[in-house]
């Protein structure tokens, strides 16, 4: 089974930190997500890769950045923590398919507060 | 462009009631077809998915036919229980695409 492992379940934070969040997938997986998840307002794409050093922009990708330097690792990195940044954010990774039939693969999420 | 339109929620049923949620999509191109489950504050988990028309996807009592001349991924489930009560999402994938397309996701709550 593959495995998308998240840093931390909760995670409480001060407005103006920088604020580093971790995702590993074990599948060596191509591409790799990070969303964030609002009452109301679904999934909303921040940030992907599809490749060490590759990264492309989501939905919403101001305030983050991201980083990735092995293929099996991606972090999303908050830049300088604002209030509504307070989120449950989720990562995912998923194979390359040419056919599009891959599933994506989600962790168990991390839930922010910043304070 | 790509999109998928699920029911609104919530949607409220009895313990042993049949559930449908309604799922229909717009893509370009021939896409494949997922529906996740999301259980209270946790991540996303693959329910079950189907790749060309016609197929059936199950998992856990669930049902999903991939339906491509009403474009359409129904969820079903002939006799729900309490612990089926989550979100759930429906979501769609075209060739070469690098992530899937998601609906916006339907609460059920299911009660004894």
């Amino acid at each position: 089974d593959v495995k998308v492992t998240q840093s931390s379940r909760y995670l409480v934070k001060r407005t103006g930190e920088k604020v580093f969040l971790e995702c590993v997938q074990d599948m060596d997986h191509e591409n790799m997500f990070w969303y964030r998840q609002d009452p109301g307002l679904g999934l909303r794409l921040i940030y992907f890769s599809y490749d060490v050093k590759m990264k492309e922009k989501g939905d919403i990708p101001e305030g983050y950045s991201v980083s990735r330097e092995k293929k099996e690792r991606f972090s999303l990195i908050l830049e300088s923590a604002s209030t509504n940044q307070t989120s449950m954010y989720l990562c995912a990774s998923r194979a390359f398919s040419g056919s599009g039939n891959q599933p994506q693969h989600f962790g168990d999420g991390t839930r922010l507060s910043i304070l | 462009g790509n999109s998928v339109t699920q029911m609104e929620g919530p949607v409220t049923l009895s313990e042993e009631a049949f559930l449908t949620i309604n799922c229909t999509y717009t893509a370009t191109g021939y896409p494949s077809l997922f529906w996740y489950v999301q259980y209270p504050g946790e991540g996303l988990q693959l329910l079950l998915k189907a790749t060309k028309a016609d197929d059936k996807g199950s998992n856990k009592g669930f049902e999903a036919t991939y339906r491509k001349e009403t474009t359409s991924f129904h969820l079903e489930k002939g006799s729900v229980q309490v612990s089926d009560s989550a979100v759930y999402f429906c979501a769609l994938s075209v060739e070469a695409a690098r992530q899937l397309t998601f609906g916006s996701g339907t609460q059920l709550t299911v009660l004894p």
